[in-house]
């Protein structure tokens, strides 16, 4: 596509349920990373994929958080027993791994509140 | 550990005003340096980048900022703002020791007065 796709755009769900956040990136990038934006905070750093390589999870702020990457494509940000501490927006952003053009582009987000 | 940090957090300056927002990284070796900006309501977007050259690199609206690599910074300058830069900047970096992965600063944000 065009853009890199977030979805859902707006997600509320109930403590304790679990949650799927989907990422399109753009096509031909190989590097997808997923960052948290709260509420008067800044990009908080989650997870990044780069081609083949291992992904680095050292963002995760907890076990009840995973991500995968099928086919060096879509990506799936998973959230389990959600709390009420996860509600924030949830950033995807893709990018060329290397190069001279690895700026990433970021969706518009996901916003995830939990009641 | 790899870190790029943004001094100022908040940041409120009147129409025609100059604005400088600082960026410095603490990574080894050859980097790559980005300001992204976040205006409200709306997704994150490039304003300027560098990678080798020149470094003093124009951006976009009248943005530049200039590669110090003495000092491991990366400012983001503008001679006059407008009403409508009021928004979040984050300068980001990647390359050198850090890899491929884009670190972030933790942002500024900039409210301009009409």
């Amino acid at each position: 596509g065009a853009g890199v796709s977030q979805s859902p755009s707006n997600k509320v769900t109930e403590k304790g349920k679990d949650v799927e956040l989907r990422c399109d990136p753009i096509s031909g990038h190989t590097a997808l990373y997923w960052y948290r934006q709260s509420l008067g905070q800044g990009l908080e750093f989650l997870i990044y994929f780069q081609g083949n390589s291992a992904p680095d999870k050292s963002g995760l702020p907890s076990d009840r958080f995973s991500a995968e990457r099928t086919g060096g494509s879509v990506s799936t940000l998973t959230i389990q027993r959600t709390q009420q501490e996860d509600s924030a927006v949830y950033l995807c952003a893709s990018s060329f791994a290397q190069g001279v053009s690895t700026e990433a582009f970021f969706g518009q987000g996901t916003r995830l509140t939990v009641v | 550990a790899q870190s790029v940090s943004q001094h100022n957090h908040h940041v409120i300056l009147s129409e025609a005003a100059s604005l400088e927002l600082g960026c410095n990284y603490s990574y080894g070796g050859t980097v790559n340096l980005f300001w992204y900006v976040q205006y409200p309501g709306q997704h994150l977007q490039l304003l300027l980048k560098y990678f080798s050259g020149d470094p003093l690199v124009k951006g976009i609206k009248g943005f530049e900022a200039e590669f110090i690599k003495s000092k491991f910074s990366f400012n983001l300058r503008k001679p006059s703002v407008q009403w409508s830069d009021t928004a979040e900047y984050f300068c980001a970096v990647n390359g050198g020791a850090a890899g491929n992965k884009l670190t972030f600063g933790g942002g500024t944000r900039v409210l301009v007065k009409p």
